[in-house]
């Protein structure tokens, strides 16, 4: 069973609109939420990550939004392009458990011109 | 700057034989890992590796073994290759001083026929 579970499975956007993906955990050991973007053909690459001490971080057009008592996670692209057409994955990590990244299932978002 | 460079590719095995994934990073990472990536699934852990000499079993070790005898290096062998490991394998390194980050691999696809 998924240790992170995400949603949704995909998502269409139009540009300039706002894309959003949520994410959910169960383990209160993790201490390290990232995303990662990847491209058809690609492997992963990270996009922005937020530790549990901060409850927003931004970069660019890029925020995660962080609720630590809810234990949910989500990441609001703004303003979104047809460039950022990619599967998104979040993930969560514990530096006590080797640092092992647990994915989340993914989601495919496409940006519509 | 290679970062992680995966070998090969693309495989195509009949079920039952063998083979070997390399990976190597040339960032002097301790800690590297191996993901297998499936539709819906998002990444699954099969095993890794805190340094040079050691590793350890991830999410879905069955079928699978690794060595690192050389920090740089991480191998993935399917002694008896089946369908079931028919999947998209990526190695990750991972930075845990300062920025915490994996860098991830292009990717191996893998067919068992």
């Amino acid at each position: 069973q998924q240790q992170v579970k995400q949603s949704p499975q995909s998502l269409i956007v139009q540009k300039g609109g706002i894309s959003i993906i949520n994410c959910a955990y169960e383990n209160t050991a993790f201490d390290y939420f990232p995303w990662y973007q990847q491209f058809p053909g690609k492997g992963p690459a990270l996009l922005i990550a937020i530790r549990p001490d901060v409850s927003e971080k931004k970069e660019g057009r890029f925020t995660i939004s962080f609720n630590k008592s809810a234990k949910q996670f989500s990441l609001h692209i703004m303003d979104s392009q047809p460039g950022d057409s990619a599967t998104y994955f979040c993930a969560a990590s514990s530096r006590s458990n080797d640092y092992k990244l647990s994915f989340g299932a993914g989601t495919t978002v496409t940006v519509r011109a | 700057n290679a970062g992680v460079t995966q070998t090969p590719k693309f495989r195509v095995l009949k079920t039952g034989q063998s083979m070997t994934l390399l990976c190597a990073q040339d960032m002097n990472h301790e800690y590297m890992y191996w993901y297998r990536q499936d539709p819906g699934m998002g990444l699954r852990l099969i095993h890794y590796s805190v340094g040079e000499g050691t590793t350890a079993k991830g999410e879905v070790p069955d079928g699978y073994n690794v060595s690192r005898l050389k920090k740089q290096n991480f191998l993935l062998g399917l002694e008896s290759a089946a369908p079931s490991q028919t999947s998209v394998y990526f190695c990750a390194s991972y930075r845990v001083r300062g920025n915490t980050e994996a860098f991830f691999g292009q990717g191996t696809r893998l067919t068992v026929v």
